[in-house]
């Protein structure tokens, strides 16, 4: 079973809609959680982190994290085609060593107009 | 405020020749990884570094060498390469910080990528 899974996607939504990209992991002491955005031959940019049950917002997106159902989703309000991308989500244990972070595949979005 | 750069950003090179990519961060960030991106497999860890001279494999090291002398740098050298080593490189940098009692790693930052093809 692979460490950290993403909904496989390609995910395909309308201008304006809501995009929801889920994650599920396995190691219960992933205590950290990020979620990526890439574009296409570019290199993966932050997008926010949440270290906390429940949701953090930032402007469009939200994160919501349930570690009792180990799974982690990022939902993007009012989806613009600028939002197409591919989305990773990451995760670290608090303790280990150096910071690692196991990725996931990858979600491709993309918003069409 | 340059961040983090890698060089070269494009090479061509043949099986069996050594090649050194650079990575280069200006944070002083303690924390520096190199991942390959290929499709299908996501982002994997080669080598991880958590400062000068303190270097660790991560999930597909096998026919890398990393070394780590000062804490700006961070090169990738491939000693003999292979077509399998076709690859876009990416390399990241972080800073760990206390959260209560325990670390917490913080956000990685990537550089721009180095598409590396093996002929």
């Amino acid at each position: 079973q692979k460490e950290v899974e993403q909904n496989s996607g390609p995910l395909s939504v309308p201008e304006g809609a809501i995009a929801s990209l889920n994650c599920t992991y396995s190691d219960r002491g992933s205590q950290s959680f990020f979620w990526y955005r890439q574009y296409s031959g570019k290199s993966p940019e932050l997008i926010m982190f949440i270290y906390s049950n429940g949701d953090k917002e930032d402007g469009r997106f939200t994160a919501q994290l349930n570690k009792a159902s180990q799974y982690v989703s990022l939902l993007i309000r009012d989806s613009q085609p600028s939002d197409s991308a591919t989305y990773l989500c990451a995760m670290s244990a608090h303790g280990t060593s150096y910071g690692k972070l196991t990725f996931g595949q990858g979600t491709i979005l993309t918003v069409h107009p | 405020d340059a961040g983090i750069t890698q060089s070269p950003r494009y090479k061509i090179t043949e099986t069996g020749r050594q090649v050194t990519l650079m990575c280069h961060q200006t944070w002083s960030h303690s924390y520096m990884f190199w991942y390959r991106q290929d499709l299908g497999h996501g982002l994997r860890l080669i080598y991880y570094s958590a400062a000068a001279d303190i270097t660790d494999k991560g999930e597909v090291p096998d026919g890398y060498v990393v070394s780590r002398s000062k804490t700006e740098n961070f090169p990738l050298t491939l000693e003999s390469a292979t077509r399998s080593q076709t690859s876009v490189y990416f390399c990241a940098s972080s800073e760990s910080r206390l959260a209560g009692r325990l670390f917490t790693t913080d956000t990685q930052y990537f550089g721009p990528g180095t598409r590396l093809t093996v002929l």
